[in-house]
């Protein structure tokens, strides 16, 4: 069985750089994408990015020159990067399984960051 | 503002079909499948309805989905008050290069 989890400081300070890591287990990074997508506190999901098992990466281009996102093959671990945070980068961070271009599962279970000074 | 629209709120009794719409266009839901996550209070988002009207393993009969040009649905019948959650659509934009989802709709089992 799939599972993901996210991991990373819950509180950033405005204009510093937000880091995650999301660990896998129970099955291979290879022949996945993998996304990240955020939730702000009572609203909808906004896709971050993707990476797929061979380093190729893909950006929401409304974030584009903030993130970035990568792979550590060897210890299944997938991490993202936000830079210049504001309060508006306070949400829900969910690491995602990707099946190619198609659909997201599993999900982690999420973490929470915000960004207050 | 969603690229995909989706009705805000959504209501029914228990036993009573229910059905949810998310518009798009060429670019995403007219080129590309849809899918569905099904977001229960306090939990992640999981996969409900993939390739406009597939269900994973473990997903009930009585979820649905259907895709007709731009548009899609997603229909529960038999409601039950477990289905209480927020239904979100999804689908790849080619405008984008990127994944858009509708703004969800919040479904209340009165």
């Amino acid at each position: 069985q799939v599972q993901l989890q996210e991991s990373g400081p819950g509180l950033v300070k405005p204009s510093e750089t937000l880091s995650l890591t999301c660990s896998v287990s129970g099955a291979s990074i290879i022949s996945y994408y993998w996304s990240w997508i955020r939730q702000p506190p009572g609203k909808g999901l906004e896709w971050i990015g993707y990476i797929s098992d061979i380093g190729r990466t893909n950006y929401n281009p409304s974030l584009k020159s903030r993130v970035t996102i990568s792979l550590d093959m060897s210890k299944k671990q997938l991490s993202l990067k936000l830079s210049s945070v504001t309060a508006a980068d306070t949400a829900m961070y969910y690491c995602v399984r990707q099946q190619d271009l198609l659909w997201f599962d599993p999900w982690g279970q999420g973490t929470l960051v915000t960004v207050s000074s | 503002q969603s690229v995909l629209t989706q009705p805000p709120s959504a209501s029914g009794t228990p036993g009573q079909r229910v059905t949810i719409s998310c518009s798009g266009s060429t670019s995403n839901i007219g080129s590309y499948t849809v899918n569905w996550y099904q977001q229960l209070p306090g939990t992640a988002p999981k996969l409900l309805i993939y390739s406009n009207n597939q269900r994973p393993s473990g997903v009930p009969d009585r979820f649905s989905g259907s895709k007709s040009g731009t548009s899609a649905s997603l229909a529960i019948s038999g409601l039950r008050s477990e289905d209480e959650a927020d239904y979100y659509c999804a689908a790849w934009d080619d405008s984008l290069n990127g994944w858009v989802f509708g703004g969800g709709t919040k479904l209340t089992v009165l």
